[in-house]
């Protein structure tokens, strides 16, 4: 049972456009939630995170907003960058996020020049 | 310095060889993980350990064992390596006394069974 759904594995958007990488969740005792970027032959990076009190966090060119009533977050990227092409994995705690992370499979993003 | 580094970075073996994934961290976290990644597949939590003398199983711990030597090191053995232990392996690294706080990987290692 997949607790944590991309069920978009690739996205291929034009340079200076929005991105938007979206994440579905069925564990309602989630609270805490992350978006990881992993470059080929590196390992995945933190990004961004919310936590269930909230409903928006921003971070630059990145932002995150969490629905909690429809269990869905969403990543926002813009401007898209070249740079910004890599792999995305939305990850998912509970307990103010003292609990292991349960990742997503993963979206491919491809930023096109 | 990298905070978390695992050697090797690539291994190729042979099925029924013994083998270990070793994972340093130099960022003081108390807690440490051992995730696997598949085409397709996302992250898949094998172990994982939130202080030396505690060791939990993940989602798919069959045909793995881990060690938690220290503070700062968490090995990872496949005692009889099979084909389908192919894959990329990464650690990762948390502050439980943080709470919403994210975990920190290393760069990997790629693991092939031949």
């Amino acid at each position: 049972d997949q607790q944590v759904k991309q069920n978009s594995p690739s996205l291929s958007v034009q340079e200076g456009r929005i991105s938007i990488l979206n994440c579905d969740y069925t564990n309602s005792m989630f609270d805490y939630f992350l978006w990881y970027k992993k470059y080929p032959a590196e390992g995945p990076t933190f990004l961004i995170s919310i936590s269930s009190i909230k409903d928006k966090n921003e971070d630059g060119r990145f932002t995150v907003f969490l629905n909690k009533s429809a269990k869905h977050l969403s990543l926002h990227i813009v401007p898209s960058q070249p740079g910004d092409s890599a792999v995305y994995f939305c990850a998912a705690s509970a307990r103010g996020g003292s609990e292991k992370l349960v990742f997503g499979k993963g979206t491919k993003l491809t930023v096109n020049p | 310095d990298a905070d978390v580094t695992q050697t090797p970075r690539n291994r190729i073996t042979k099925t029924g060889k013994r083998i270990m994934l070793e994972c340093s961290q130099t960022k003081g976290h108390d807690r440490m993980y051992w995730y696997r990644q598949d085409p397709g597949l996302g992250l898949q939590l094998i172990y994982y350990s939130f202080d030396v003398k505690d060791i939990n199983k993940g989602e798919i711990s069959d045909g793995y064992s881990v060690s938690r030597q220290a503070q700062a090191k968490f090995s990872l053995s496949l005692e009889s390596a099979i084909p389908n232990q192919t894959a990329l392996y990464f650690c990762a690294t948390s502050d439980g006394d943080i709470s919403y706080n994210e975990q920190f990987f290393g760069p990997g290692t790629r693991l092939t069974v031949l």
